[in-house]
């Protein structure tokens, strides 16, 4: 069965103080990978796909990297503002369908 | 702007009542998907179609309906064999083709009163 595994499920950080994210997965044949952010009561907001091992993509503050079987969210500087659960996702091959891990919830106080 | 809207964004229950909650999408997105999140659970899949006229269970599709007679539309049914309803349902779409991912909609809070 396939599986995604996101660590640690809630990570708190001093404004400033770095840190990153961790999604391994066990998936056969991955076709992307995907980073979400969510905030509460709200749906999940698109933030990386990445396709190959070595792959790296950055956006402000984040920094997203995959490997044959982890995939790791750093997170530089971060702000208050940065807090929210962020989801990691993996693509069934021969499918459109996503799985999901269960989130990792991120606080950081100023 | 092009995007998902689900509505409502809360809707009550009561003890033996379907409900339907409403998913529309104009980003001309050939597939669209039904997710529930429960806290420390993750995101769990119910209902996806991939094109009008088809759709296909997902991992948690009992209990629910659903229908897809417009490609813009993917209307979601809590039906009263659902025992456990009270969620935060997820509409999702993507292109259909290729690893694009998912637009999510703004998701619907369902308490059971």
């Amino acid at each position: 069965e396939d599986q995604v595994t996101q660590s640690p499920e809630a990570l708190r950080l001093q404004e400033g103080e770095s840190s990153s994210l961790n999604c391994s997965y066990t998936v056969s044949g991955l076709r992307g990978l995907f980073w979400y952010r969510q905030d509460p009561g709200k749906g999940p907001e698109f933030l990386f796909t990445l396709y190959s091992a070595g792959e790296e993509k950055e956006k402000e503050r984040l920094k997203a990297t995959l490997t044959k079987k982890e995939s790791f969210l750093h997170i530089t500087a971060p702000k208050p503002e940065d807090s929210a659960t962020y989801l990691c996702a993996v693509q069934v091959p021969g499918s459109e369908k996503l799985v999901f891990g269960k989130g990792m919830k991120l606080t950081v106080n100023p | 702007d092009g995007g998902i809207t689900q509505s409502p964004k809360y809707l009550f229950r009561k003890e033996g009542q379907n409900v339907t909650l409403s998913c529309e999408q104009n980003l001309n997105h050939d597939a669209m998907y039904w997710y529930r999140q429960d806290p420390g659970q993750g995101l769990r899949l119910i209902y996806y179609s991939q094109i009008v006229n088809d759709f296909q269970k997902g991992d948690i599709a009992e209990g629910y309906s659903v229908s897809r007679e417009k490609k813009e539309s993917f209307p979601l049914t809590v039906t009263s064999a659902q025992k456990n309803p009270t969620a935060f349902y997820l509409c999702a779409s993507s292109i259909g083709q290729g690893t694009y991912g998912y637009t999510f909609g703004s998701g619907t809070r369902l308490t059971v009163v």
